[in-house]
């Protein structure tokens, strides 16, 4: 059964705080993204990995990394979050450039 | 930076009507375009691809592409109350990485 998880479902932390978002894919997909989604604004691409090692930034990068070390495991890492990165963060696997992507249950992140 | 608009932003329909939803991308060089369907509180799921000029039915979907004006269409018949979502149109292109980048969204409310 194809399954992208995302860990946590829920965070809250402060501002200034380091946060680690977490996806894995039991697809061995090689294409992973992270997006976030916010009220009008549909899904923005923060970082796409085509990937181990392999990550290009999106439309969004400022203020967030990535880390793909396995091709099944892809995290996003917000340094000192500020309180404007509160979203819902989404990640997402696909086989390939143009391909079907598959989307996490997202991870709602709440900055005080 | 590729933008992908949609409209309109909401659209209210009757059970058993039809509705139609706009997609247009201001990158000459977009070649796929997706549309995903995103229920309240869930995450996007393909609801159909196309990547050639014409039409592609499945079911009660027509989704509709013209690649020289880069727009595409969806048409909903026969709308069911479960059809009410979220409606993101996706677009990539090859020279840019083929980062997927998706609309702003329509609202869709289909009333019984």
């Amino acid at each position: 059964d194809m399954k992208v998880t995302q860990m946590p479902r829920y965070l809250i932390k402060r501002m200034g705080e380091n946060v680690l978002l977490e996806c894995g894919q039991d697809m061995s997909h090689e294409t992973m993204y992270w997006y976030r989604q916010d009220p009008g604004l549909g899904l923005q691409l923060i970082y796409i990995s085509y990937d181990v090692d392999s990550n290009s930034e999106g439309d969004i990068p400022k203020g967030y990394r990535v880390s793909r070390k396995k091709r099944e495991h892809f995290s996003l890492i917000l340094d000192s979050a500020k309180t404007n990165q509160t979203s819902v963060y989404f990640c997402a696997s696909s086989s390939g450039t143009a391909e079907t992507l598959y989307f996490g249950s997202g991870t709602r992140l709440t900055v005080l | 930076q590729q933008k992908v608009q949609q409209s309109p932003e909401s659209l209210i329909v009757p059970e058993g009507g039809m509705a139609s939803l706009n997609c247009t991308s201001s990158d000459r060089n977009v070649d796929y375009f997706w549309w995903y369907r995103q229920h309240s509180g869930k995450s996007p799921k393909m609801l159909m691809s196309i990547f050639s000029n014409g039409e592609k039915e499945e079911g009660r979907f027509t989704v509709h592409l013209n690649k020289a004006s880069l727009h595409t269409s969806l048409h909903i018949r026969d709308s069911q109350p479960s059809d009410s979502a979220l409606y993101l149109c996706a677009a990539s292109n090859p020279a840019g990485g083929y980062k997927v980048v998706f609309g702003s969204g329509t609202r869709l409310l289909v009333s019984p």
